[in-house]
């Protein structure tokens, strides 16, 4: 079935560090890719998505690229700043065996950055 | 445009109860899809709605179950509470149409779940 790993945390910076949040995935079809970032007591927010192979997302100087030959879709960051401390999960949604609102989640990465 | 917003934010049952949480989609959306959130089990897919019709189901018990509204207005009701039932339960809407598209989904802010 489908499923998404990301490294496990908390990952803990310093304030301009560059940051890199690895995510794999597995399925069946030609999923959509998504990192959400959840900040404490809310709900999740869409910080950017990948819909086919090597399309990248950025928003906000978060990048990831979709990369179909190593299933990928890892989340960097050139400079960290401390409001960017945040639990950030890397979902997928595959339309031909889960449908387009149906997301996969990995379990969670937590970053702290710190001043 | 308003956001998802989800009622109550904050609730405390005892274990035999049951429960019904509100998700209220952003206008205009007719996608509305449940999700349960713990520390064990992380995020998990519950099921999805869509035009009052059950669209999609993940691998929860029939204790959970839930319904949607022709406002779009979907709720879920989790009957014979158990103490795992506690949880962050979020919803998201979408304004999917069916039309083979990937749209985007938007969360609310969650329902916090205590079970005693």
């Amino acid at each position: 079935g489908n499923s998404v790993t990301q490294m496990e945390g908390p990952v803990t910076l310093s304030e301009e560090a560059f940051l890199t949040i690895n995510c794999t995935y597995t399925a069946t079809g030609y999923p959509s890719l998504f990192w959400y970032v959840q900040y404490p007591g809310e709900g999740l927010q869409l910080l950017l998505k990948a819909t086919k192979a090597d399309d990248k997302g950025s928003n906000k100087g978060f990048e990831a690229t979709y990369r179909k030959e190593t299933t990928s879709f890892h989340l960097e960051k050139g400079s960290v700043q401390v409001s960017d401390s945040a639990v950030y999960f890397c979902a997928l949604s595959d339309p031909f065996s889960g449908g387009y609102n149906k997301l996969i989640f990995g379990a969670g990465t937590r970053l702290a950055v710190h001043p | 445009k308003a956001g998802v917003t989800q009622t109550p934010r904050y609730l405390i049952k005892t274990r035999g109860q049951q429960v019904t949480l509100s998700c209220s989609p952003i206008s205009g959306h007719r996608s509305v899809s449940w999700y349960q959130q713990t520390p064990g089990q992380g995020l998990q897919f519950l099921f999805e709605y869509f035009s009052e019709t059950q669209r999609n189901k993940g691998n929860f018990p029939g204790r959970f179950s839930g319904r949607q509204f022709s406002n779009s207005r979907s709720e879920m009701n989790v009957s014979t509470l158990e103490l795992g039932d506690s949880a962050l339960y979020l919803c998201a809407s979408s304004g999917n149409q069916g039309r083979g598209k990937q749209e985007t989904q938007y969360f609310g802010p969650g329902t916090r779940l205590l079970v005693l």
